[in-house]
């Protein structure tokens, strides 16, 4: 059963430019987060999806970015026009559902390290 | 706002040493769930221990335990006997009664040898 797969692996993207982060969740899991974590921070909750639903989107900003989890296809994160405040590494982490939402037993995957010139 | 605190940002022990990590947490609800997460360099995040706050007994992982105070809103991690291998991130972490998860700044973890 193959884990949380996160690409690419490093992205880097001139300031003005588009981020485009991929996810797939582990296989039966229809639940999706995304963290920005900063050099010396935590992990800073953005965004959790289900299949084709935004559930809370509080820890994202308003303009420029978004996020999808659409029925087929992984969950994307996009940035458009990048600044080099966007720099840093994007995890994306899956949870099983236990019928009445989810465990919370996250399942991380490697991350994506976004470098803004 | 729900919040999670970790006061310490690094520390280091001896292997074999017995070493706790602490968290504090704010919410006003009754029944959520808390963790902690190891992030060793390098490699991915990882669940170490889980508690829900309606049990009262504490959770047991091998060398792992946790210390659930639900009125002081307070669950550290204690490591016992600590390996070389638990060199790494520890972050806590909150899920709350809509699914939302949130983590602590982290503690990174020195085991010398």
């Amino acid at each position: 059963n193959a884990g949380v797969m996160q690409n690419p692996r490093h992205l880097v993207r001139r300031r003005g430019q588009e981020a485009r982060l991929r996810c797939s969740p582990m296989k039966g899991h229809s639940h999706v987060y995304w963290y920005r974590q900063l050099p010396e921070e935590g992990l800073k909750f953005m965004v959790y999806l289900q299949k084709e639903n935004i559930i809370d989107e509080s820890g994202m900003p308003k303009e420029r970015f978004s996020a999808e989890f659409p029925k087929e296809g992984p969950s994307i994160l996009r940035i458009q026009q990048v600044v080099r405040g966007d720099s840093a590494a994007y995890f994306c982490a899956s949870s099983p559902s236990d019928g009445q939402g989810v465990t919370g037993e996250l399942f991380f995957g490697e991350g994506s390290r976004l470098t803004v010139l | 706002a729900q919040t999670v605190t970790q006061s310490q940002p690094e520390m280091s022990v001896q292997e074999a040493e017995t070493v706790t990590l602490s968290c504090t947490y704010d919410t006003s609800e009754s029944n959520y769930y808390l963790f902690w997460y190891k992030q060793p360099p390098s490699r991915q995040m990882i669940l170490v221990i889980r508690q829900e706050a309606y049990k009262q007994q504490n959770a047991t992982e091998n060398r792992f335990s946790v210390n659930f105070q639900k009125a002081a809103k307070s669950f550290s991690l204690k490591i016992s006997d600590s390996q070389l291998g638990d060199t790494a991130m520890y972050f806590c972490a909150f899920k709350n009664r809509d699914d939302k998860i949130i983590f602590g700044k982290g503690t990174r973890l020195h085991i010398l040898p």
